[in-house]
């Protein structure tokens, strides 16, 4: 069965310092994984998705098959970064249902 | 587009009485997903319908728990005789095909 782990409860960084939320996930064929954002008092919404290989806001997530990670990355951290972060795994088939992991709560302080 | 819709946002009920949660997923999107996250947890995949059929209910727990999305109308998840074990935050996704999800607000769930 696939499983994603999200290893930091919380994580708290200072504006302007990088900020990396690990990933890791368990799944015997190829996965899609993606990344959704919660902010407070919105809802989750998608951040990026590993097959578009694209920045958002600033965040970058690399696939590593090797260490069936995949953990997402910014360089220099926002105030308005402050959020819960969800990793979810998308392991094929017709369903399209999402295996999320219990997510990060990053909070950047000024 | 108002985005996908539930109501209500929160719902208190006492233990053995029901709950319906109700989503309206985006126009166009014909594909509805359910979703519980239980306190410090992840959501958790319960059930994928499309208009009149339930296609995957394989996260849905065997008893109490049902889910429809008829051809009009909103789809329901409705919990029968709820315990305090069912208190929980219950999230609803649309999509058009099968590709993004897009979330609803969430229907936050107490059980007295």
């Amino acid at each position: 069965a696939q499983r994603v782990t999200q290893p930091e409860k919380l994580l708290s960084v200072f504006k302007g310092a990088p900020v990396e939320l690990k990933c890791n996930y368990s799944y015997s064929g190829s996965p899609e994984l993606f990344w959704y954002v919660q902010y407070s008092r919105q809802r989750l919404q998608l951040l990026l998705r590993h097959i578009s290989r694209e920045s958002i806001k600033g965040f970058t997530a690399d696939l590593n098959k090797g260490e069936t990670s995949f953990h997402l990355k910014k360089p220099f951290a926002q105030e308005e970064d402050s959020a819960m972060y969800y990793c979810a795994l998308y392991s094929g088939g017709s369903n399209y249902k999402l295996t999320f992991g219990k997510g990060t709560l990053l909070t950047v302080n000024p | 587009n108002a985005g996908v819709m539930q109501n209500p946002r929160h719902l208190v009920r006492r233990r053995g009485q029901e709950a319906r949660l109700r989503c309206s997923p985006m126009k166009g999107h014909s594909h509805v997903y359910w979703y519980r996250q239980l306190p410090e947890e992840g959501l958790k995949f319960m059930v994928y319908l499309q208009k009149e059929n339930i296609i995957d209910e394989s996260g849905m727990p065997k008893e109490r728990f049902s889910a429809e999305f008829p051809k009009e109308g909103p789809s329901i998840l409705r919990i029968q005789q709820v315990v305090r074990g069912d208190s929980a935050a219950y999230f609803c996704a649309s999509s058009p095909i099968l590709n993004e999800q897009f979330f609803g607000p969430g229907t936050r769930l107490t059980v007295l």
